[in-house]
Parts: structure tokens; sequence; C-alpha cells
């Protein structure tokens, strides 16, 4: 069974789509997050969820929408794609404490085209 | 805020040699530290941790001391191997988010 698992693991859609990608973990953690990471491997924190609750939104535009139906599921919406959505996003999930790791997802490879 | 400084590659290495990877952060607290890899077409995966001044994080071969005087992290290995190859990233964590580094590209030669 896979920790962290994200769907789809290819996304290639043409500009001013919509599209979702789904996260699902079983680790039991109370965290999860939405990280954006561009050609030169860059990692931008997007979103971070608590047990449903968000507790980190940053400065992305409001095209994107993260939802949480649950402890275990964390999915990012996108609106009306762009050319500059193009990247790989992770999924992350971290037991509670500040001392703790995250664990990763495989990422989701969006080619907007 | 909190940031993360960390060498940049690409490192090009033969087989067996030492490995360094410079690592520096800048925190207002007392942050965990962290080393990531990164295989290609893969997640990052944690590598090794330290969560308070002076404790060393050890894993396959690989460490890193936590050094709040020169506040740094710095990768180590004695003798790497073609696997090996891979990104390697630093983080630190205050609080419920993490700081990543840019990155650091190893490729080792046979």
């Amino acid at each position: 069974d896979t920790a962290v698992s994200q769907t789809p693991k290819y996304l290639v859609t043409q500009m001013g789509n919509d599209k979702s990608i789904k996260c699902e973990q079983n680790l039991g953690h109370d965290t999860m997050y939405w990280y954006k990471q561009d050609s030169k491997k860059f990692l931008k924190i997007m979103f971070s969820y608590n047990n449903k609750e968000l507790i980190i939104n940053e400065t992305v535009p409001n095209r994107f929408s993260p939802k949480s139906p649950d402890k275990a599921h964390l999915n990012l919406h996108i609106n009306s794609l762009e050319l500059g959505d193009s990247a790989v996003y992770f999924c992350a999930t971290r037991a509670a404490g500040g001392t703790n790791g995250y664990t990763f997802g495989s990422g989701t490879r969006l080619t907007v085209v | 805020g909190d940031s993360v400084t960390q060498m940049e590659g690409p490192v090009t290495l033969s087989e067996e040699a030492f490995l360094t990877i410079n690592c520096t952060y800048t925190a207002t607290g007392y942050p965990s530290l962290f080393w990531y890899v990164q295989y290609p077409g893969e997640g990052l995966q944690l590598l090794l941790k330290a969560t308070k001044a002076d404790d060393k994080g050890s894993n396959k071969g690989f460490e890193a001391t936590y050094r709040k005087e020169t506040t740094s992290f710095h990768l180590e290995k004695g003798s790497v191997q073609v696997s090996d190859s891979a990104v390697y990233f630093c983080a630190l964590s205050e609080g419920p988010d993490m700081r990543f580094g840019a990155g650091t590209r190893l490729t080792v030669k046979p």
C-alpha cells in the first residue's frame, strides 16, 4: 500500500481547462500539504490542511483551490489553466509535532499546452 | 523569515569519492533541520534529520551535524556510489511548514 498516493501521475491539458489532482494518505497523519516544484527543482509551499482545516494559504492565484473532504484526502482544483502552471505538484503529509519530517507522494507532472 | 541556502550544483564525483554538500540556515528560533533526497521521477524522501544543536543525523552512510554556532547542517558521505546520484534538499522547520533549499544535483560516475 502506497503511504501517500497522488493521481494522476501525468496530466497534459490545454490552456483554459479546469483540472483536479487528488491525494490520499493511509498514514493517519494530521497535516497535509501541496507543494509546487518548478523546472529548476525549486519547491514552493502552496497550501496546508490540519484535520480538514486550512492552516497555510500562501500567495497563489485564486484559480487554485484546495479541498479536504476528510483527514485522509487533500485535493487540488485548478481553474482556467495557464502555461505557467506547468510544474510537478507534490502532496506531502506530516505527523503531529514540528520535529517530524514529511512523507511525499510521487508527484503529478502537469503540462499545460 | 526562515530560509535555507545550499551550495549550487551540479556536483559531479567519481565513485568512492568524499561528498560534502553545504547548507546554512537563517531562523528566528530553534528549528529542526532535514535532508531530503529526490531520485528522478520520484517524490522527495527523508534522508536524515536533527532536532537540536549538536545532534547528528545519519542514514545510509550519510550524516549531518546541527551546528548552531555556524548555523549550518552540511551533508557528508565518505564514499559515494553511482546509486547516490540524485537531487539533495536541505530544509528547516520551526512550525507547521517546512522551508527547502534550492536543491543540489549530485552525479556520481563509475
